[in-house]
């Protein structure tokens, strides 16, 4: 099946700094793919949807300027958390579409961020 | 969207059938019944999809009753590594943002 990774797969910063986590889809082009957030013991909450090309659309509630997106190729999507907070430390997650069809969503293995 | 409701967490011991219930009274026509599996620290992956009737596939079955409100997973002789978060998703056919609930955590212990 499809591959989505993450780098790194897992962060330890200190609070104030940025962080940038990458989310690649290794053998498939990704037109959409979406950032996800899962403190522990919670299930996943989507952040942002993104689209190769285009500003990213963001779930309500999502500060859409502490959390850049930038989708600029179909197979590269980065999240940056900005001025990272300890209540930012968090397991984000991404996907990636391969087609129009809703279960053709792929996940990467995610991203531990720890802040300090 | 419609709404899924699943419990919390489950027991069960190696080799034996576990059924995993989903109910989601408010599914709309267009909706297909999904399920993903997550391992700790993990993301999530797709198990099965299912309409209506029976899905199998190699991994689990998918049972959908003819009016649509519940769907039931069933995962065949389970093992130690199948200790996981399962989440019954209701999603609207073409529409990709996935919405996901609290998810049944399962504990397969020997």
């Amino acid at each position: 099946g499809a591959v989505v990774s993450q780098h790194p797969s897992r962060v330890i910063c200190k609070s104030g700094t940025s962080v940038k986590i990458e989310c690649r889809s290794l053998d498939f082009q990704a037109t959409t793919m979406f950032w996800y957030r899962q403190f522990p013991k919670k299930s996943l909450m989507l952040m942002a949807t993104s689209n190769e090309g285009s500003k990213a659309t963001y779930e309500q509630g999502v500060e859409k300027d502490k959390f850049l997106i930038n989708h600029a190729s179909l197979t590269l999507s980065t999240l940056t958390v900005t001025s990272a907070h300890p209540e930012d430390s968090s397991f984000y997650i991404c996907s990636a579409r391969v087609g129009l069809d809703y279960n053709e969503q792929f996940f990467g293995p995610g991203t531990r961020l720890t802040v300090l | 969207l419609a709404k899924t409701t699943q419990p919390i967490s489950m027991d069960s011991y190696e080799g034996q059938e576990v059924n995993i219930t989903c109910s989601h009274n408010n599914i709309a026509t267009n909706d297909y019944i999904t399920w993903y599996q997550q391992f700790p620290s993990q993301g999530p992956r797709f198990i099965i999809q299912g309409y209506k009737t029976k899905v199998t596939n190699e991994v689990a079955s998918l049972f959908i009753p003819a009016d649509r409100k519940s769907s039931t997973l069933s995962l065949p002789r389970v093992s130690l590594s199948d200790t996981a978060v399962y989440y019954c998703l209701v999603v609207l056919s073409g529409y990709s943002t996935l919405t996901f609930g609290k998810g049944t955590m399962l504990l397969v212990s020997p």
